[in-house]
């Protein structure tokens, strides 16, 4: 969801339990959407992305859900593991310019044991 | 595997002094990129270069300055700080603008004061 003021959304999961994290993007222009994760301390680190001409694409523990009608992006994560706690990013890539992204604001993700 | 270095991690200036954020990268990428990171926000393109000695503004550029003389290095200069530019600053670096994968540096947290 949208996060208000200073706060992130925030998701909190049981260890085994699917996650769905969403995202609203701004550009229809974009030709790739990416999600990064970042953990506390560190930079973002490259999840997984989607071309704008798909619907879905998955990967190791995760799918990618595209839905260019409503402008809508979503990273499930299967088995969500304790180590998956980070904020994740979604992020566009406009024109062929992965060194020009535009960042969602992220959600929390937090796994309980 | 060093990948991309910044320094320092962590910084305190008083408002009105100036310091330089260094960033280095051994991946020989031609695109390098500074963002700013904020409470409860994404990141955002402060400026980027797209090879030695071509620069241009990002998002938002007032207050920093950056140059790109070599492939390796792209500093980052704050020329009079100030409290509003209390963030943490990434640095990223990609070989191929097409693709959509850019590495992150760990993050420099400057307070200024």
């Amino acid at each position: 969801g949208e996060s208000v003021g200073l706060h992130l959304p925030t998701l909190s999961v049981q260890e085994g339990d699917n996650s769905i994290i969403n995202c609203a993007y701004s550009n229809s222009a974009s030709d790739y959407f990416i999600w990064y994760k970042q953990e506390s301390g560190k930079g973002p680190q490259f999840i997984i992305d989607i071309r704008s001409n798909m619907d879905k694409r998955q990967g190791q523990r995760v799918t990618v859900l595209l839905n260019k009608t409503v402008k809508h992006l979503s990273l499930q994560i299967a088995a969500t593991q304790p180590g998956d706690s980070a904020v994740y990013f979604c992020a566009e890539n406009s024109g062929g310019s992965n060194y020009k992204l535009t960042f969602g604001k992220g959600t929390l993700l937090t796994v309980n044991p | 595997n060093a990948g991309v270095t910044q320094t320092p991690k962590f910084q305190v200036l008083k408002t009105g002094q100036s310091m330089t954020l260094q960033c280095a990268q051994d991946m020989n990428h031609e695109y390098m990129s500074w963002y700013r990171q904020d409470p409860g926000m994404g990141l955002r393109l402060i400026h980027y270069s797209v090879g030695a000695g071509i620069t241009d503004q990002g998002e938002v550029p007032n207050g920093y300055n950056v140059s790109r003389s070599t492939t390796e290095d792209f500093p980052l200069r704050l020329l009079s700080a100030a409290p509003s530019q209390t963030s943490v600053y990434f640095c990223a670096s990609t070989t191929d603008p097409l693709r959509t994968e850019a590495f992150f540096g760990q993050g420099t947290r400057l307070t200024v004061v």
